[in-house]
């Protein structure tokens, strides 16, 4: 599986856009990026994922290059709530395998 | 979305007792059960693979005969830890995945094992 490189925290005021980028210059053609989240002392949370398009749904929107060799996850307006571990993965279009969790961003909204 | 639970939530125990917890999906099958580590501040470690009715595969490093993995049936699979050392004391989490609707995992809450 293709490597993901994160940065390993980032602040954002409440209420404002929290954009976490991730790089994945490795990426193979059929390979989807994913992104998960962990709450403090919980499991991880599915957010959302994509091959190529860009992809909105309830709780976020990811962009992708055109070259996909890097992603952001976009939080239109982060809260409190939102402070997590955020995993950005790459990984093939079929959840039944494993899935490989980098480093993530530790993520702090603050008031 | 599906749901995943585990239990117990917590557990402390001592050292070279053993320990079981496990992990249901309450509202599909799973094919497929993930296990994982997590110590302090670190990220989470795949410690094996399971599908129902098959034995495990174990991630490189990771003890089959310390941690024993079963998944007999489609909505359960436990992990024991055993003759378990402090070392062992960490945040353990599932994660399941169906072959339904969901193209996704589903993650249980973790349960956090202290081995005094």
């Amino acid at each position: 599986d293709a490597k993901t490189t994160q940065p390993p925290s980032m602040d954002c005021a409440e209420g404002r856009a929290a954009n976490l980028p991730c790089n994945h210059s490795t990426i193979s053609g059929n390979e989807y990026v994913y992104w998960y989240r962990q709450i403090h002392s919980q499991g991880p949370q599915y957010i959302i994922h994509g091959l190529k398009n860009n992809e909105t749904n309830e709780m976020a929107s990811l962009i992708i290059t055109e070259d996909r060799k890097s992603s952001t996850l976009i939080l239109p307006h982060a809260t409190l709530r939102d402070t997590a571990v955020y995993y950005c993965i790459v990984g093939p279009n079929n959840a039944g395998n494993m899935l490989t969790f980098g480093g993530g961003t530790r993520l702090m909204v603050k008031p | 979305g599906a749901v995943v639970s585990q239990h117990p939530s917590w557990v402390i125990c001592k050292s070279g007792t053993s320990v079981k917890i496990e992990c249901r999906s309450l509202d599909f099958q799973a094919t497929t059960m993930f296990w994982y580590r997590q110590f302090p501040k670190q990220s989470l470690m795949l410690m094996a693979t399971s599908n129902e009715g098959s034995k495990a595969t174990y991630e490189q490093g990771v003890e089959k005969d310390k941690f024993l993995i079963n998944h007999a049936s489609l909505t359960l699979s436990t992990l024991t830890v055993t003759s378990a050392h402090p070392e062992d004391s960490s945040f353990y989490i599932c994660s399941a995945y169906g072959d339904s609707s969901y193209n996704e995992q589903f993650f249980g809450p973790g349960t956090r094992l202290t081995v005094l």
